[in-house]
């Protein structure tokens, strides 16, 4: 059963500590992203990686950090420099990066305590 | 670049009627477009897509309408029922681009 997986589901943390968010893919895609999702609003661009051990800065990628060591897996993790961390975090891969369509996991949500 | 910190669209539509959800999108040199769906806490979901040489393509109850000239996507849902209440987002993909620039939203809400 293909598919894009992210855990946890909900996520705490306190401040001033990093967290890192899992997301796993067996779609065999090349591309993967990272995006925030605050209340009422649209998505917007973390990172996005076209191919293992390369991958690139999005709209807000200030207090985020990401590795893409095997084609599967692209972990994000949260810093403490990410001023207002709370929010509902997607990941996302695709095939290639241009003209197609992008399959999204389920998402977390991580709350700062 | 793609606009953020919006009030998000609603609109309400009587269930069995018709819905027409739209979107500016910003760049003329976007060459494919998506539509998806989300639902309150999950991912957004796959409806349906058009490249810019259609003009329109047509689903399952869905149908999207591509206007290049003034640049506006729209998404069309048939008979519109409950389990259609949902955010709606238009995304686009510029041609040799490297992601996917995703609209504010819209949020249907099915009235019985």
């Amino acid at each position: 059963d293909g598919g894009i997986t992210q855990s946890p589901k909900y996520l705490f943390r306190k401040e001033g500590q990093n967290v890192t968010l899992s997301c796993e893919q067996n779609l065999n895609h090349d591309a993967m992203y990272w995006y925030r999702q605050d209340p009422g609003q649209g998505l917007r661009l973390i990172y996005y990686s076209q191919i293992v051990n390369d991958f690139q800065k999005g709209d807000i990628a200030e207090g985020y950090s990401v590795s893409r060591e095997k084609k599967e897996s692209f972990p994000l993790t949260v810093t403490s420099a990410q001023k207002n961390p709370t929010a509902f975090y997607l990941c996302a891969s695709s095939i290639v990066t241009a003209g197609t369509e992008a399959f999204f996991g389920q998402g977390t949500r991580l709350t700062v305590v | 670049g793609e606009s953020v910190g919006l009030h998000l669209p609603t609109l309400s539509v009587q269930e069995g009627d018709n819905s027409i959800i739209n979107c500016a999108y910003s760049n003329s040199a976007s060459d494919y477009f998506i539509w998806y769906k989300q639902e309150s806490g999950k991912g957004p979901q796959f409806i349906i897509d058009i490249r810019s040489n259609m003009d329109k393509r047509q689903g399952q109850r869905v149908t999207v309408l591509l206007n290049k000239t003034v640049k506006h996507l729209s998404l069309q849902i048939a008979a519109t029922q409950p389990g259609d209440s949902a955010v709606y987002f238009c995304a686009e993909n510029i041609a040799g681009g490297q992601n996917f620039v995703f609209g504010p939203g819209t949020r249907l809400s099915v009235l019985p």
